[in-house]
Formats: C-alpha cells, structure tokens, sequence
C-alpha cells in the first residue's frame, strides 16, 4: 500500500483565493482525519470523518473552511477565500476502525497564503 | 476538553546518552498514548504507544511508562543516534469526545 496520498505538496496562493487539498486514505480505512501544524498551535484536528460521515467538525476554525469524503477513497479540505493566517501544514490520516487512535499520516500540504 | 502538556521544549544530548521526554494529560478518562517522530519536513510517524491497563512498554531503545494516578507519561531513548534527530509529539485520547489531542513537540537534537 502508497500509504496516505495527499495533493499537492505545496500550495502558493493569494489572499481571497480558494484552495483544495487532496487526500487519498489507505484502502480499507475507516477514519479520516484532517490536522493542521503550525508553529504556535501544534498539531490541531480540524475534521474527521467514519465511514465517509462528518463525526466532529468542532475544530474547523471558521465557515471559509469546508471538508469533503464522498467516497471512502477521497476527500477534500476547501478554504474559501483564503486568508495569510492559514498558511500551514494539512496533514490528512486514517485509521482503522479497530485501532482508531493509530493514525497513518500523509505526506502533508505545506499551504501559504500571500 | 483534553490538554496535553510535553517537556522540554527542546533536548539536546550527546550521541549515546539517554533522552527523556514527558507529557501530562488532563482527562482521567483517557487511556491511550501514542508517541509520534517527525523529521524534517516529513509525516508524523508512530513510533510506540501505551494503554491505560499497562505501566511500561518497550521496543529495543525506546520504552515509554505511564503513571495514571499522576496523569503523566514519558519517552525514554536510550543510547541515541544522531538518526532519532527529530520532533517528538506526545498524544491522548479516551476521554471526552474521544479525540487524540497532541502535545505541543519536543525537538530532540543528537550530537555527535
């Protein structure tokens, strides 16, 4: 197995732009999970999803931040419109649903916003 | 909610000496604890992880205890390498709303 895909690598966007970012679980996971990393704030959950269903989105900072999982192979993490301030690490993970908490990370999306 | 305290901030040892790193947890509830690697620019890696029924588990040179009176558990590295050169995360979770909540890293630098 490749492991958790995420797209792209790096984004470079302009302040008010949207950006979407990618993630691809490892087959047969049941969790997905959406972190963000920053310098002052660390590793922060935004959203994860069990079996493609949205359980906890408290962590979503605002309405411009918006997930996706319409299959159990993809899911999205729009922001819309961009601001500086979300310029970060996403990382996306998954797990199984018998070990949950044993998460399996991607690569990450480093994004800045100019 | 849960909160996750990781000390030091930052360690630096000697190549061959032991590393240690602890975190302190908030919710008694919570009985899983996993430790994480990032190297530079890479994907957080679990590297061991502990669960509330046991006090101690190793895995060649690292081991990790927990004291659940005390709500607090370490990492132990011994006879580092420059390899184990990273950021070490510490995380709970079991507790309310069930989520893994990180502390905040740890870089561990190895000298040689």
């Amino acid at each position: 197995d490749a492991g958790v895909i995420q797209s792209p690598r790096h984004e470079v966007t302009e302040m008010g732009q949207e950006v979407t970012l990618r993630c691809k679980p490892i087959s047969g996971h049941d969790y997905l999970f959406w972190y963000r990393q920053t310098m002052m704030r660390g590793l922060e959950l935004l959203i994860y999803f069990n079996n493609n269903v949205p359980i906890d989105d408290s962590g979503m900072p605002e309405d411009r931040f918006s997930a996706k999982m319409p299959n159990a192979s993809f899911s999205t993490l729009k922001i819309q419109p961009s601001e500086p301030r979300d310029s970060a690490v996403y990382f996306c993970a998954s797990s199984l649903a018998r070990e949950r908490e044993k998460l399996f990370f991607g690569s990450g999306t480093q994004l800045s916003v100019l | 909610g849960e909160n996750v305290e990781q000390h030091p901030s930052t360690l630096s040892v000697q190549e061959g000496d032991s590393a240690v790193i602890k975190c302190t947890y908030s919710d008694s509830a919570s009985n899983y604890f996993p430790w994480y690697k990032q190297e530079l620019g890479k994907r957080p890696q679990l590297i061991i992880d502990i669960r509330s029924n046991v006090g101690e588990k190793k895995d060649q040179r690292i081991a990790v205890t927990l004291n659940k009176t005390a709500k607090h558990f370490s990492l132990h590295i011994t006879e580092t390498q420059p390899e184990d050169s990273a950021v070490y995360f510490c995380a709970a979770s079991g507790g309310y709303g069930n989520k893994l909540v990180f502390g905040a890293g740890t870089i561990l630098r190895v000298k040689s």
